[in-house]
């Protein structure tokens, strides 16, 4: 199976500042159809994740764009470009290349500091 | 607008069964691949099981191969998770997700609020 490990686990940031989150896979997540299926996810305390970015770059629907997504092959980043209040949770990177099963990296900690 | 409802969670004791359920609505159900996804408290997301559109193909993650069983009724926008010989590990959240197209995007693009499963004697 994938193992995707996202780096720091916990990440204290200052409003208003940028922040970065790291996913690197165990291999490369790119499909024999040239697709890389790498996303992320976002979620708040006590609620259901919400995906922020699909296929490493493509934001979804109602997000806000200062959430970028970016990488290839085996490493990738999530970068927020201006924290807000809203963004504290838990960010999570899945892949679904390499599938069954999905795989989820063990999640980032957002704070704010 | 997509909404996943799910509900059977509860107190089970281990080895007991339990079957959860997700009313879908807000899309045209039988298109769509469904998973179940769980969350351990205070842990991470945990990928469980998958069924295609038509229920013909089902995908298994190797800790509850066996003993659950994912099915559908298209007719009914209805998801179902059978879980039997439960665990006190297998405590957690569990979530109804949509697994996208090509123009969402493939990969857990809606989420129900989840149903909470409590293996405890």
């Amino acid at each position: 199976d994938v193992v995707l490990t996202q780096s720091p686990l916990s990440l204290p940031v200052t409003l208003g500042q940028p922040a970065s989150f790291s996913c690197r896979s165990s291999q490369s997540l790119v499909h024999s159809g040239g697709n890389t299926y790498l996303n992320w996810f976002h979620q708040r305390p006590g609620q259901s994740p919400r995906r922020l970015i699909y296929k490493v770059s493509n934001r979804d629907s109602g997000v806000p764009d200062r959430f970028s997504g970016s990488g290839s092959g085996t490493d990738f980043t999530l970068k927020i470009s201006r924290v807000e209040a809203e963004d504290v949770g838990v960010y999570y990177c899945v892949q679904g290349t390499h599938w069954p099963p999905y795989t989820f990296g063990q999640g980032t900690k957002l704070e704010i500091q | 607008q997509v909404q996943l409802v799910e509900s059977g969670g509860g107190v089970v004791q281990p080895g007991r069964s339990l079957r959860l359920s997700c009313a879908a609505s807000g899309f045209t159900f039988s298109l769509y691949t469904m998973h179940w996804v769980r969350q351990a408290p205070g842990k991470g997301l945990e990928w469980v099981t998958a069924i295609s559109y038509d229920g013909k193909n089902k995908y298994y993650a190797e800790s509850v191969k066996g003993r659950f069983t994912i099915s559908r009724d298209n007719s009914k926008n209805t998801l179902y998770l059978q879980m039997n010989s439960l665990r006190d590990e297998e405590t957690a959240v569990y979530y109804c997700v949509r697994d996208g197209d090509l123009l969402t995007g493939y990969g857990f693009d809606y989420w129900g609020q989840g149903t909470l499963v409590t293996v405890s004697s």
